[in-house]
């Protein structure tokens, strides 16, 4: 596809149930960045990838959270365990270059997580 | 602890006259300043970039200053038009070691723009 896809759109989960939300980057991309969006606040830094190598999970809030990109393409975020503090948007963005904070960072529409 | 920050969470202008979006960080490591655009369902998108070895940015209609000293950049859009309502993001990068890909958001402010 043309843009940052992510999947699914809207996940509701009970409570201590894991999940699994998929990001497929633009064709190419090199760096791959995951955010979480609570209501009303600004997009969070989570962790990214460098084509597989993960460069930065200081953002991951525990070890519930983990993420993988094993073909430096498409990247998946897991969350174990899931407890209701974990629902918020999750929020993908891919960019050609390598990291750079990057004026061609693209997001994807996002998956909205609720925890029940 | 609020690294980048949008005091103002709304802001409403008439077509046509200016509209100035403020930001304020605290960490002086941020060398690299972004603004995102996001409309209702949608992720964010960029709309300008400024480095920190410049006090000024213009693409078009939109335009970026940024005070050093005062740790402060704003965002100026003239003329406003109605399709410019959206929630915009204030972005700051520190482009040094490995915190080069994370980009730290300000709150957002939703700016509506009246015809």
């Amino acid at each position: 596809g043309a843009g940052v896809s992510q999947s699914p759109r809207y996940k509701v989960t009970k409570r201590g149930q894991d999940v699994a939300l998929r990001c497929d980057p633009i064709s190419g991309h090199v760096s791959l960045y995951w955010y979480r969006q609570a209501l009303g606040q600004g997009p969070e830094f989570l962790t990214y990838f460098n084509y597989e190598a993960q460069q930065d999970k200081s953002g991951l809030p525990n070890d519930r959270f983990s993420a993988e990109r094993p073909e430096g393409s498409i990247s998946t975020l897991t969350i174990q365990r899931t407890e209701q503090r974990d629902s918020a948007m999750y929020r993908c963005a891919s960019s050609l270059s390598q990291g750079a904070g990057s004026t061609e960072a693209f997001f994807g529409q996002g998956t909205r997580l609720t925890v029940v | 602890d609020q690294q980048v920050k949008q005091n103002s969470p709304s802001l409403s202008v008439q077509e046509g006259r200016i509209s100035i979006l403020n930001c304020d960080y605290t960490n002086s490591m941020f060398d690299y300043f972004l603004w995102y655009k996001k409309y209702p369902a949608e992720g964010p998108t960029f709309l300008i970039s400024i480095s920190s070895i410049k006090d000024k940015n213009e693409d078009g209609r939109f335009t970026v200053f940024l005070n050093k000293s005062a740790k402060h950049l704003s965002l100026h859009i003239v003329p406003s038009q109605p399709g410019d309502s959206a929630v915009y993001f204030c972005a700051a990068s520190a482009r040094g070691g490995t915190s080069y890909g994370k980009l730290t958001f300000g709150q957002g402010t939703i700016l509506t723009v009246h015809p």
